[in-house]
């Protein structure tokens, strides 16, 4: 069963726009949550991270925001860019070091 | 910055050949992983080590071994490859969470894509 799920899996975006990535988990025991990035061809590149103790952390234009509530996560990237295009995998981890990554969603920034 | 290498980018083999897939990190990490990649499926963790010598299942193991003689290499064996086995196979490192004191993201390589014919 998908404990870490990104039900779009598609986003297009206008140039200079604000993207937003969801991500829901269903594990409660999740403490630490990642967004990689994934050109074709290429490994994932780690993005951002945010431990369950915060609500926000930003990394210039990335912010992901969790709601542990509603066990749901978030990335905004202000402003969009070309460059942005890829695909985006959510990941989390409960209290160790295996992961548990979502299916991706595929981000296209129109220029 | 960390080096995760993978021997190879792109493999053909043949079904019912023993496949090795090897994986090299550079940072001195504990943990090593291998996962595959499907269209629509994610990232499914196949095998993993937090130590040489040692391996743990991971979510589809059935049809794979792993080998973990020395730190830095992390090997993926197919015992005996079938077609449902072409896919994207990717390798990652990561120290660990209790060395650290924190969490730590996984570092992966550049990925191999196998065919298997």
């Amino acid at each position: 069963d998908q404990q870490v799920k990104q039900n779009s899996p598609s986003l297009s975006v206008q140039e200079g726009r604000i993207s937003i990535l969801n991500c829901d988990y269903t594990n409660s025991m999740f403490d630490y949550f990642l967004w990689y990035k994934k050109y074709p061809a290429e490994g994932p590149t780690f993005l951002i991270s945010i431990s369950s103790i915060k609500d926000k952390n930003e990394d210039g234009r990335f912010t992901v925001f969790l709601n542990k509530s509603a066990k749901h996560l978030s990335l905004h990237i202000v402003p969009s860019q070309p460059g942005d295009s890829a695909v985006y995998f959510c990941a989390a981890s409960a209290y160790g070091n295996q992961f548990y990554f979502g299916t991706g969603t595929s981000l296209t920034v129109i220029p | 910055d960390v080096k995760v290498t993978q021997s190879s980018r792109y493999l053909v083999k043949r079904t019912g050949e023993k496949v090795f897939l090897e994986c090299v990190q550079d940072m001195d990490h504990e943990n090593m992983f291998w996962y595959r990649q499907d269209p629509g499926l994610g990232l499914r963790l196949i095998y993993f080590s937090y130590d040489v010598k040692m391996k743990e299942k991971g979510d589809i193991p059935e049809g794979y071994s792993v080998s973990r003689e020395k730190k830095e290499r992390f090997s993926l064996i197919l015992e005996s490859a079938s077609t449902n086995q072409t896919s994207m196979y990717l390798c990652a490192s990561s120290q660990d969470n209790r060395k650290a004191y924190s969490n730590q993201p996984q570092h992966f390589g550049d990925g191999t894509r196998l065919s298997i014919l």
